[in-house]
């Protein structure tokens, strides 16, 4: 069945530096999405990439998704203390989404 | 945006009881629903699909008369816990999709179960 890899699956980075999350699929999506979770909370919807090769942005993060449309990463650029949370990207194949293990990411000020 | 409301938000329950968690979505109708477990630190694993007016679908490992389901309206579904125990402790968590298949998934806010 379809598989969602997700690294790295931890990330402790210092305030104001830049960092990337990869995620990749064993089969080619439809669409791939990805979520935030602070800790203690739900995933939130964050954005969806549809189309091969696109790229979208939501301030300092930068979502891209593969040509081929089994892979997708997202760069987050000066990271603050707000980003510390789970990031989850989802793929979306057949009927259902299948998660990614996450990135847990820590903010040392 | 849309809203996914959960009850009950945590619930402390004995070995051998049943416990129900419910899902509503508020300002929209939700066809399907969906039901994760989350262990600490882990990913979302789905567990059902829940189905307005039908059986819901499981997923493989995931005991139906275990973990019962019931999608009773476009709003409404519930998860019900049979016979708990302490390995059923976990965080549920429920979502809904407004515009269906492969769509993004509102969720709600969760269930922190633990089974004494």
């Amino acid at each position: 069945g379809q598989q969602v890899m997700q690294i790295p699956q931890y990330q402790h980075v210092q305030e104001g530096e830049d960092f990337t999350t990869y995620c990749n699929s064993s089969t080619t999506l439809s669409n791939i999405q990805w979520y935030k979770q602070r800790p203690g909370g739900h995933p939130v919807f964050l954005i969806q990439l549809v189309k091969s090769g696109e790229v979208k942005k939501q301030k300092r993060l930068t979502f891209q998704f593969g040509e081929a449309k089994k892979n997708s990463s997202l760069h987050i650029t000066a990271t603050q203390t707000t980003d510390v949370g789970t990031y989850f990207c989802a793929g979306s194949g057949d009927y259902k989404l299948s998660f990614g293990a996450g990135t847990t990411v820590t903010v040392r000020a | 945006g849309a809203v996914v409301s959960q009850h009950p938000s945590r619930v402390i329950c004995k070995s051998g009881t049943s416990v129900k968690i419910e899902c509503r979505s508020l300002d929209f109708q939700a066809t399907t629903m969906f039901w994760y477990r989350q262990f600490p630190k882990q990913s979302l694993m789905l567990m059902a699909t829940s189905n307005e007016g039908s059986k819901a679908t499981y997923e493989q490992g995931v005991e139906k008369d275990k973990f019962l389901i019931n999608h009773a309206s476009l709003t409404l579904s519930t998860l019900t816990v049979t016979s708990a125990h302490p390995e059923d402790s976990s965080f549920y968590i429920c979502s809904a999709s407004r515009t269906g298949k492969g769509s993004p998934l509102h969720f709600g806010n969760g269930t922190r179960l633990t089974v004494t």
